[in-house]
């Protein structure tokens, strides 16, 4: 079955420490996604990626990466940096064509503590 | 800029009653939009979407959404809910500047109890 998978589901990590989000899809999509869900705030964009070595920041781009160095995979590391990274973290794909809407991975919840 | 408005951050219902969730856009150019459902700790899975012709948009699960013009609006219903139906609802509309970005509203919580 086609989809996107994320890991892991549930992430613990000390204050000061770098973490990697692993996001891999096999939809065959070019661009790629990467939001951060807070309690009554929505999905806010962090990073995008149209093409593969080619990515944008999003809204919420402060102290986190990325990198797109395979089409399937689009990693993101939350650095030391982000003031606040405890958050829900969703990868989403699209075929980029005008009709199809963005698929999204299950998530990733990291508690910083 | 193009952004959403979701005006309830929750809603209270019994199982088998109607409900509508709203959504309010508001874009200068072309609108797509969309409703997608997020169940606890999951991703989000689309409901319905609205890309041009006809105004009522059915989606999976029962659900369907109107699209109005005039009133900036693409209210999401369903004539009778489920249990299973409790979740979180996000309305979100596509820019296309380069790139498809969405961006969505805030989200509404359904509560549908026995």
């Amino acid at each position: 079955d086609g989809g996107i998978t994320q890991s892991p589901k549930y992430l613990f990590r000390k204050e000061g420490q770098n973490v990697t989000l692993s996001c891999e899809q096999n939809l065959n999509h070019d661009a790629m996604y990467w939001y951060r869900q807070d309690p009554g705030q929505g999905l806010r964009l962090i990073y995008y990626s149209q093409i593969v070595n080619d990515f944008q920041k999003g809204d919420i781009a402060e102290g986190y990466s990325v990198s797109r160095e395979k089409k399937e995979s689009f990693p993101l590391t939350v650095t030391s940096a982000q003031k606040n990274p405890t958050a829900f973290y969703l990868c989403a794909s699209t075929s980029g064509r005008i009709n199809n809407e963005q698929f999204f991975g299950p998530g990733t919840r990291l508690t910083v503590l | 800029a193009q952004s959403v408005t979701q005006l309830d951050s929750q809603v209270p219902v019994f199982e088998e009653a109607p409900v509508e969730l709203r959504c309010n856009y508001s874009s200068s150019v072309s609108v797509y939009l969309f409703w997608y459902v997020q169940y606890p700790n999951q991703g989000l899975q689309l409901l319905l979407k609205y890309l041009s012709g006809s105004t009522l948009v059915k989606g999976i699960n029962g659900f369907e959404a109107e699209f109005n013009k005039s009133q900036t609006s693409f209210h999401l219903r369903k004539p009778s809910v489920h249990i299973s139906d409790t979740a979180e609802y996000f309305c979100a509309v596509r820019v296309d500047t380069g790139f498809q970005k969405l961006v969505f509203g805030t989200g509404t919580r359904l509560l549908v109890s026995p």
